[in-house]
């Protein structure tokens, strides 16, 4: 039972242009969502996260939107950039609980 | 300043032997948790420990893994008579308390021959 899910396996935008991805989750407990990108051989870096007491929160390029009524959050990188490819993961938790990741979306930055 | 040490980068086990996976967290980092990738899946939760104890390791196989973070010394993940579907990164994760991002090591990757 997965209760985090990224639908869109890859995302291929070009440079310089908005990226969207996307991210749903099931469990309507989880009050703090985080998004990590991952390169090739490396473990999973930190980017931006949000409580469910905000619908938005923003760092340089990254902006990340919470829709609680929905169960759906959304990461935004603007411009994108080639150093930008990389597999993101979504990820959610409850209150004093463990982080559950979705499956990574594939963004791929064309120059 | 060192992240977290994950320790070997690369392990290979012959099926039936046993493999030990080592993660040294952010020091002043208490929790550790531990998680699975298989080839073109996501991140699965194992285990999340504190010092001396198990708080949740609901992701864990009943048999065979077993995880520890003692008070001295890296906290180590035992997979015994290891079989081929256990081959995946395994990637330990710490923070200072929960509620804050995990920070990542750069994950064991082991390969069942």
């Amino acid at each position: 039972d997965q209760q985090v899910k990224q639908n869109s396996p890859s995302l291929s935008v070009q440079e310089g242009r908005i990226s969207i991805l996307n991210c749903d989750y099931t469990n309507s407990m989880f009050d703090y969502f985080l998004w990590y990108k991952k390169y090739p051989a490396e473990g999973p870096t930190f980017l931006i996260s949000i409580s469910s007491i905000k619908d938005k929160n923003e760092d340089g390029r990254f902006t990340v939107f919470l829709n609680k009524s929905a169960k759906h959050l959304s990461l935004h990188i603007v411009p994108s950039q080639p150093g930008d490819s990389a597999v993101y993961f979504c990820a959610a938790s409850k209150p004093e609980d463990k982080v559950i990741f979705g499956p990574g979306t594939s963004l791929s930055v064309i120059p | 300043n060192a992240g977290v040490m994950q320790n070997p980068r690369h392990l290979v086990r012959r099926r039936g032997q046993e493999a030990r996976l080592r993660c040294s967290p952010v020091k002043g980092h208490s929790h550790v948790y531990w998680y699975r990738q298989l080839p073109e899946e996501g991140l699965k939760f194992m285990v999340y420990l504190q010092k001396e104890n198990i708080i949740d390791e609901s992701g864990m196989p009943k048999e065979r893994f077993s995880a520890e973070f003692p008070k001295e010394g890296p906290s180590i993940l035992r997979i015994q008579q290891v079989v081929r579907g256990d081959s995946a990164a395994y990637f330990c994760a710490s923070s200072p308390n929960q509620g804050t991002p995990l920070h990542f090591g750069n994950g064991t990757r082991l390969t069942v021959t």
